[in-house]
């Protein structure tokens, strides 16, 4: 099973600030199958990312993916007050899939 | 539009079973398959497995094996999941979502409650 750590645990920002958020795998992802998620409590997840950098339909662009092999990146480039939440990344590059434990994002 | 709308809450003896419904409606269901999810109350995310929208193939996670099962009826357009001998600790929002880019549209959630 490929275990996904996140880091930061939890990333305090204000509103206009970027927040980089990283996502670790404990090996490589096949076929760049990374997605990321958002998530709002008591919603469902939402689909930010996926194939690593490919922005989900609707996902405005200052929600941008990189990385390759085990090291993924997030990066929201000005916070808005409705990006305050936690976010998942996902690799579904093997036969069963795994979740990182998430990255808490809230406002200073 | 694409919807996904699951069945209700359940509340469950230690030992029971429960069977969650998925219909799914805005797109051909036989074109993708369905995943399902957990989310035990304040953690994260866990993926279970997955069921193909036209044929019976699926693939779950190990440590479900045995007590797991899921299904699709495609007359209605209608995935299930059933977990069997169930566990305080299965106490959590289930979740289905289309299984495409992985998943790109998801159920409003099922909370299943599992007490004594």
């Amino acid at each position: 099973e490929i275990v996904l750590t996140q880091s930061p645990g939890t990333l305090s920002l204000s509103p206009g600030e970027r927040a980089t958020l990283s996502c670790r795998a404990s090996q490589n992802i096949s076929s760049n199958y990374l997605a990321w998620y958002q998530q709002k409590p008591g919603q469902a997840p939402r689909l930010l990312i996926y194939g690593i950098s490919s922005r989900a339909t609707g996902i405005p662009d200052r929600f941008s993916g990189s990385g390759s092999g085990t090291d993924f990146t997030l990066t929201i480039s000005r916070l808005e007050p409705e990006d305050f939440a936690v976010y998942y990344c996902q690799q579904y590059g093997s036969s069963r899939s795994t979740f990182g434990p998430g990255t808490k994002v809230d406002i200073k | 539009q694409v919807q996904l709308v699951q069945s209700g809450p359940e509340v469950k003896k230690p030992g029971a079973s429960v069977k969650v419904s998925c219909k799914a409606s805005g797109y051909t269901f036989t074109s993708f398959g369905i995943t399902w999810m957990r989310q035990a109350p304040g953690q994260g995310l866990e993926w279970m497995g997955w069921i193909s929208g036209y044929n019976d193939n699926t693939n779950s996670a190990q440590k479900f094996q045995g007590r797991f099962s899921m299904t699709t009826d495609t007359s209605t357009s209608t995935a299930y999941m059933e977990l069997r001998s169930l566990r305080s600790d299965d106490t959590a929002v289930y979740y289905c979502a289309r299984r495409r880019y992985p998943n790109d549209y998801w159920g409003q959630g099922t909370l299943v409650t599992v007490s004594s």
